[in-house]
């Protein structure tokens, strides 16, 4: 069965400073893998999906990369600021379509 | 504007009493599905459907049912609420293998009292 690590489970850095998310998945059969946002009591906002083709991801500050042979990603945060403060979770998705969370990483950015 | 629609966002019911929650999408997605997320657990699949009038049990689908009679809504509906059904719900959708991404309602947080 698919299981989803999320580490660290928490995290606090000083603003501007660079940090990798990491998330591993024990079985390398995705179709693709997506990285949410959460802020407290709200809903799922999308970061990034990388394709199982693909190796990584780019949205301004953020960098997904993914490597389904070791059964990997990183979600790198540039420049970190106090509104990136929220738990991020990284998801993948199987053949017919099911979706598998982590447990998530709360990040705390202190100004 | 592409969206998934949940409703109510917030519901206290009382034990017993059926309830249903609705969920609707816009973009022609094949694939809905429901999750319960809690403290400690995480995000963890009800059911699921891959078109209409094909739904199909996630990991923790006791106590839920689900209908698809049409390719835009999926509810959910808890025939007898219990206490241990208070959570905060979740509705996705998704083109066919989930190719495009899910796209999340803004979720539901259920009170059973």
């Amino acid at each position: 069965k698919q299981e989803v690590t999320q580490i660290p489970a928490a995290l606090s850095v000083p603003e501007g400073e660079n940090l990798v998310l990491n998330c591993s998945f024990t079985d390398s059969a995705i179709y693709n893998l997506q990285w949410f946002r959460q802020d407290p009591g709200k809903g799922l906002t999308s970061l990034l999906l990388i394709q199982s083709s693909q190796r990584e991801q780019t949205s301004g500050r953020l960098n997904a990369s993914l490597d389904k042979s070791s059964g990997r990603s990183t979600l790198y945060i540039a420049a970190s600021q106090p509104g990136d403060s929220a738990t991020y979770l990284c998801a993948v998705v199987l053949g017919q379509g099911n979706l598998i969370f982590g447990k998530g990483t709360k990040l705390s950015v202190k100004p | 504007e592409a969206q998934v629609t949940q409703n109510p966002r917030y519901l206290i019911t009382v034990t017993g009493k059926k309830l249903t929650v609705t969920c609707s999408q816009n973009m022609n997605h094949e694939y809905m599905s429901w999750y319960r997320q809690d403290p400690g657990l995480g995000l963890r699949q009800i059911y699921y459907s891959m078109n209409v009038e094909v739904t199909d049990k996630g990991d923790v689908p006791e106590g839920y049912k689900v209908s698809r009679k049409e390719k835009r809504n999926f509810p959910l509906i808890l025939e007898s609420p219990s206490p241990n059904q208070t959570s905060l719900y979740f509705c996705a959708s998704s083109s066919t293998g989930g190719s495009t991404g899910y796209t999340f309602g803004s979720g539901t947080r259920l009170t059973v009292v």
